[in-house]
C-alpha cells in the first residue's frame, strides 16, 4: 500500500538511551518532515528535507538528528533520550508544491522514563 | 511555513449545528492547507487554497481564502459526530507550521 510507514508504533526508552524512529515512503516524494505533537501544543516541526542529501532544522531540532541518504527513507535519531522528548512523533511527505498536501504516517508514541 | 493564528482553540456544538474556524496571518500567504486529525489519529489533508478569494466545497465543508490572502475559514454545515477532531490550517510548501488548531467536539 502506498503511503508513509513509521516504525515502531510504540516505544518506551530509559533516560539517556538512543534510538532511531524509522520513516519510509513509497510515493517518490521530494519533501519529508518530522513533527512532534504534545498535548495543547499542536504539531511542531523538528527537521525536514527537500530531497535526498538535503536536510534542515525546524522549530525544535535540539536532541534530534536526521539524514536523507535515499528519497524513500528519513530516519529520526534521538541521541540521548530525555523525559521532555516523551511525545507522539509524525513523519510526513509531499511532492514539491503538490496540491494534495502532505501524507502523514500513523505516528510513533514514545515514552521516556 | 508561515505563521498562522487559528481561532477558536476549542468548540463544542450539538449535532446539527454549524461550525466555523478562522485562520489569520499578519503577512500575505502563498497558500493555505487544511488538515483534520481525529482523536488518536494522524493529520489528514483536506484541501489547499492558493488563489485570492478562492472558495471550495467538499460536501458539508466550505473553505474560503481571503481576498488579501491573509485569512481563511472552514465552515461545516449541520455538524455530525464524524466531524469530531482537530482542524489545522498550515501554510507553506517545503515546510508547514501547524499551530494548535481548533478542536471540535460534537454531541449527539
Amino acid at each position: 500500500n502506498a503511503g508513509v510507514t513509521q516504525t515502531p508504533k510504540f516505544q518506551v526508552l530509559k533516560t539517556g538511551q538512543s534510538m532511531t524512529l524509522q520513516c519510509a515512503q513509497d510515493m517518490n516524494h521530494e519533501y519529508m518532515s518530522w513533527y512532534r505533537q504534545d498535548p495543547g501544543m499542536g504539531l511542531r516541526l523538528i527537521h525536514y528535507s527537500v530531497g535526498a542529501g538535503i536536510t534542515d532544522q525546524g522549530e525544535v531540532p535540539n536532541g534530534y538528528n536526521v539524514s536523507r541518504s535515499t528519497t524513500e527513507d528519513f530516519p529520526l535519531r534521538l541521541l540521548s533520550a530525555a523525559p521532555s522528548q516523551t511525545s507522539v512523533y509524525f513523519c510526513a511527505s509531499s511532492f514539491h508544491r503538490d496540491r494534495v498536501g502532505y501524507t502523514f504516517g500513523s505516528g510513533t508514541r514514545l515514552t521516556v522514563v | 511555513g508561515q505563521q498562522v493564528m487559528q481561532i477558536p482553540q476549542y468548540q463544542h456544538v450539538q449535532e446539527g449545528e454549524d461550525f466555523t474556524t478562522y485562520c489569520n496571518s499578519s503577512t500575505t500567504l502563498s497558500n493555505i492547507q487544511w488538515y483534520k486529525q481525529r482523536p488518536g489519529g494522524h493529520p489528514v489533508f483536506l484541501i489547499q487554497l492558493v488563489k485570492s478569494g478562492e472558495v471550495k466545497k467538499q460536501k458539508r465543508l466550505t473553505f474560503q481564502f481571503g481576498e488579501a490572502k491573509k485569512n481563511s475559514s472552514l465552515h461545516i454545515t449541520a455538524t455530525q459526530t464524524t466531524d469530531v477532531g482537530t482542524y489545522f490550517c498550515p501554510s507553506g510548501y517545503s515546510t508547514l507550521t501547524f499551530g494548535k488548531g481548533t478542536m471540535l467536539l460534537v454531541s449527539p
